[in-house]
């Protein structure tokens, strides 16, 4: 059974760093990997999403990798605003079945103006 | 474009009622499912559904039921509500299965058994 995990639970830091977020996943069959934010009270909207075959994927002031072999992904996110505080989930598919996807519990991020 | 709606956004129940969540997209997608949200659990799959007409289950399908009678709406039924049901409910779609493209979410539905 997939597992994911997501460290560290909460981060807080200053307005203008740069940071990185990390999920670690143990079956590395995975299909795609997914990155998600989460405002409170709000549904998830999806960030990036990297192919089985791909190493990373960007989208703005965000990268996200992902290293099938060791079972990782991280979220690179670059001069951190006060709007980036929110929850990022991380989220796999798994290769065979249609069974959804499996969730990490997430990064709660507060950014200090 | 609507994308995913979800509704109620709020509900509370007492303990044995029966309710159900509506889910609708209009993206013609063919990939619906259901999660629940809870404190330090994360989001964990209720069902799901690869097209009209069929559904099979996820991780925690006890107490719940649903049907694909269309592409647009995927309802979740609660059969006879209990505590343990107090959550925040996600509905989500995507093209397919397996297609590479990301999911939607829905705004979620509040839902409290008493």
């Amino acid at each position: 059974k997939q597992e994911v995990t997501q460290i560290p639970a909460a981060l807080s830091v200053p307005e203008g760093e740069n940071l990185v977020l990390n999920c670690s996943f143990t079956d590395s069959a995975i299909y795609n990997l997914q990155w998600f934010r989460q405002d409170p009270g709000k549904g998830l909207t999806s960030l990036l999403l990297i192919q089985s075959s791909q190493r990373e994927q960007t989208s703005g002031r965000l990268n996200a990798s992902l290293d099938k072999s060791s079972g990782r992904s991280t979220l690179y996110i670059a001069a951190s605003q006060p709007g980036d505080s929110a929850t990022y989930l991380c989220a796999a598919t798994s290769g065979g079945g249609a069974d959804g996807l499996t969730f990490g519990k997430g990064t709660h991020l507060i950014i200090q103006p | 474009n609507a994308g995913v709606t979800q509704t109620p956004k709020f509900q509370v129940l007492k303990t044995g009622q029966s309710m159900t969540l509506q889910c609708a997209q209009d993206m013609n997608h063919e990939y619906m499912s259901w999660y629940r949200q809870d404190p330090g659990m994360g989001l964990r799959l209720i069902h799901y559904s690869v097209g009209a007409g069929i559904t099979d289950q996820g991780e925690v399908p006890n107490g719940y039921n649903v049907s694909r009678s269309t592409t647009e709406d995927f309802p979740l039924r609660l059969l006879s509500a209990a505590p343990s049901q107090t959550s925040v409910y996600f509905c989500a779609s995507s093209l397919r299965t397996h297609s590479n493209q990301p999911q939607h979410f829905g705004d979620g539905t509040r839902l409290s058994i008493l």
